[in-house]
């Protein structure tokens, strides 16, 4: 079974608008990364949060990770166009990473 | 400097037909990794490799046989392939310590008719 899952499923906002997306997993972890994948593409690392940090910056993305929920959250500030894409969460405990089902979020200009 | 890359990009077998999906590395990894792809279900682990001559098994390992005779190169092998291997498959690298970012190959579409 899956560790994690994203919430929403799909995203529609406006260029300039903040997104945020949320992640939820299931057991304790070592460190809960997000990726972005655009259409027909492989995964792209985004950021990597460790289970002893609570907030991460990086450009416009803002990571949060509350481990006594068991959540994450991304936040990508004024969006543009080229944020189109699905995002994903994914959480490690042992050697491998767990994806969730992902973000699929739409910026329209 | 290539980073992942998978061969080949697109594959359309019958059932019960077997092939190999190459990847390949020049990063100098230890670790390496398939993931499948479906829709509305994320990616899930096939198999993984934590260096040279070892494999272990992922989630969905079944169906599925994977080989790491090179430290650069993870072979994924379908020997009697099933529509239900329809899927598009992502080989990726990490460094030494696993505690680190992944880096994706394109991914290889694969149609099981």
């Amino acid at each position: 079974s899956q560790q994690g899952e994203e919430d929403p499923q799909a995203l529609s906002i406006q260029e300039g608008e903040n997104a945020t997306m949320n992640c939820s997993y299931k057991t304790s972890i070592n460190n809960l990364q997000w990726y972005r994948q655009n259409s027909g593409r492989g995964l792209v690392h985004l950021i990597l949060i460790r289970s002893n940090e609570r907030e991460k910056h990086s450009g416009r993305l803002r990571v949060t990770l509350d481990t006594s929920k068991k959540s994450s959250s991304l936040l990508i500030t004024a969006s543009r166009a080229a944020d189109t894409a699905s995002y994903f969460c994914g959480s490690q405990a042992g050697t491998a990473l767990i994806f969730g089902k992902g973000t699929t979020l739409s910026v329209s200009s | 400097n290539a980073g992942v890359t998978q061969t080949p990009k697109f594959r359309v077998l019958k059932t019960g037909q077997s092939m190999t999906l190459l990847c390949a590395q020049d990063m100098n990894h230890e670790y390496m990794y398939w993931y499948r792809q479906d829709p509305g279900m994320g990616l899930r682990l096939i198999h993984y490799s934590v260096g040279e001559g070892t494999t272990a098994k992922g989630e969905v390992p079944d169906g599925y046989n994977v080989s790491r005779l090179k430290k650069q190169n993870f072979l994924l092998g379908l020997e009697s392939a099933a529509p239900s291997q329809t899927s598009v498959y992502f080989c990726a690298s990490s460094p030494f310590f696993s505690y680190n970012e992944q880096f994706f190959g394109p991914g290889t579409r694969l149609t099981v008719l």
